[in-house]
């Protein structure tokens, strides 16, 4: 069954501790995206990445931070630096790896962190 | 970058009736637009887009309209069913060729 699986699910994090989200995909696409969802203000991008060993910040990337050492998996880890934690992320994948966002956006079904 | 806004923010229809949302985009070089649909606790997903070659795109219940002069472009519901009841976020491609989303809608069909 293809798809992209993001775990955990729910996660609480105490504050001033490092916590990573992963991001799994099986679907053979080249980019991968993180972003976060709060409510009212949409999906913003903080990190996405087009091919293997390379990834570029989106909007909100301070204190957070990701790899992109294999094409299947984008982790992301929610550094003590960020600043307001608290929040819905969702991870994507999309076909084409040239432009991001050239393609239909497959997402993942969301972590939700919340920090204690 | 682009500045992606959706407007109305929330949208109570009965269900039978039409529902339209409206995005508007600042960026002249975006040329590309998709829809995707939130059900609650559920994942994003696509349900129509367009391109800035084609002033409009339909799909059985739901179409797109872009209009390229006015920079905006909009998701038109017939017919609405309580299923379509979500919240629905519009993006546009800006020249980066990153995704731009709006802030979304929150659609309510009464049945």
């Amino acid at each position: 069954d293809g798809g992209i699986t993001q775990s955990p699910k729910y996660l609480f994090r105490k504050e001033g501790q490092n916590v990573t989200l992963s991001c799994e995909q099986n679907l053979n696409h080249d980019a991968m995206y993180w972003y976060r969802q709060d409510p009212g203000q949409g999906l913003r991008l903080i990190y996405y990445s087009q091919i293997v060993n390379d990834f570029q910040k989106g909007d909100i990337a301070e204190g957070y931070s990701v790899s992109r050492e294999k094409k299947e998996s984008f982790p992301l880890t929610v550094t003590s630096a960020q600043k307001n934690p608290t929040a819905f992320y969702l991870c994507a994948s999309s076909k084409w790896g040239q432009g991001v966002g050239t393609g239909e956006l497959f997402f993942g079904e969301g972590s939700r962190l919340t920090v204690l | 970058g682009e500045n992606v806004e959706q407007h109305p923010s929330t949208l109570s229809v009965q269900e039978g009736d039409s529902a339209v949302i409206k995005c508007t985009y600042s960026d002249s070089a975006s040329n590309y637009f998709p829809w995707y649909k939130q059900e609650l606790g559920k994942r994003p997903q696509l349900i129509i887009d367009i391109r800035s070659n084609v002033g409009e795109k339909k799909d059985q219940r739901i179409a797109v309209t872009l209009n390229k002069t006015a920079k905006h472009f909009s998701l038109h519901i017939t017919e609405t069913q309580p299923e379509d009841s979500a919240v629905y976020f519009c993006a546009a491609r800006e020249g980066n060729n990153r995704l731009a989303f709006g802030k979304g809608n929150q659609v309510v069909v009464i049945p």
